[in-house]
């Protein structure tokens, strides 16, 4: 049982580069977000998604774009890097918000 | 707009005794909090929940309260562990969408 897996665990991009973050889930959860994490910040939200074709904005959502295609995956796009976005991304499931949500172990990026 | 705050950044406890973390929030819509560890280099886990129609949930040598009119809660860990050493984030939710989560405490366990 995998849990939350999400690719690359590390990356440098350089600022104007795109990519996407992978992230999956094997458990058939329904609910899934982007959280980044930033000194002193905590844990904020990206962007969230309540089922497949159902995306949402949280509250740091500038500069980056998902998608729901299926319920396992949920990709977040970073669609031109900035120095701002260097940050740790964790994704996240759960079969509902009011519960335990599973993290994944995290990619740390750094925009240079 | 932090909805959810925790303001105190860090706190060290001795072992064997009772560490109390709080955090305060402002969303009165605010149906459920959860609290998360975080060791380094690993993602959140989670803890122990609350729905907001209680005012008290425990789970072995964790309790967390619930003050609603205060809009406040906290988690006590009792008795603290080496083991307990972690950052320790609240969190809350509501229409069983979206979590929000407060910046962090760190709690230091000293043997």
């Amino acid at each position: 049982n995998a849990g939350v897996t999400q690719t690359p665990k590390f990356q440098v991009l350089k600022t104007g580069q795109s990519m996407t973050l992978q992230c999956a889930q094997d458990m058939n959860h329904e609910y899934m977000s982007w959280y980044r994490q930033d000194p002193g910040m905590g844990l904020r939200l990206i962007h969230y998604s309540v089922g497949a074709g159902i995306t949402d904005q949280g509250e740091v959502p500038n500069g980056y774009n998902v998608s729901r295609s299926t319920t396992e995956d949920f990709p977040l796009r970073l669609l031109s890097a900035a120095p701002s976005q260097t940050s740790v991304y964790f994704c996240a499931s759960s079969y509902s918000a009011g519960h335990g949500y599973t993290f994944g172990s995290g990619t740390r990026l750094t925009v240079v | 707009d932090q909805q959810v705050k925790q303001n105190s950044p860090s706190l060290s406890v001795q072992e064997g005794r009772i560490s109390i973390l709080n955090c305060d929030y402002t969303n009165s819509m605010f149906d459920y909090f959860l609290w998360y560890k975080k060791y380094p280099a690993e993602g959140p886990t989670f803890l122990i929940s609350i729905s907001s129609i209680k005012d008290k949930n425990e789970d072995g040598r964790f309790t967390v309260f619930l003050n609603k009119s205060a809009k406040h809660l906290s988690l006590h860990i009792v008795p603290s562990q080496p083991g307990d050493s972690a950052v320790y984030f609240c969190a809350a939710s509501w229409g069983a969408q979206k979590l929000v989560f407060g910046q962090g405490t760190r709690l230091t366990i000293n043997p």
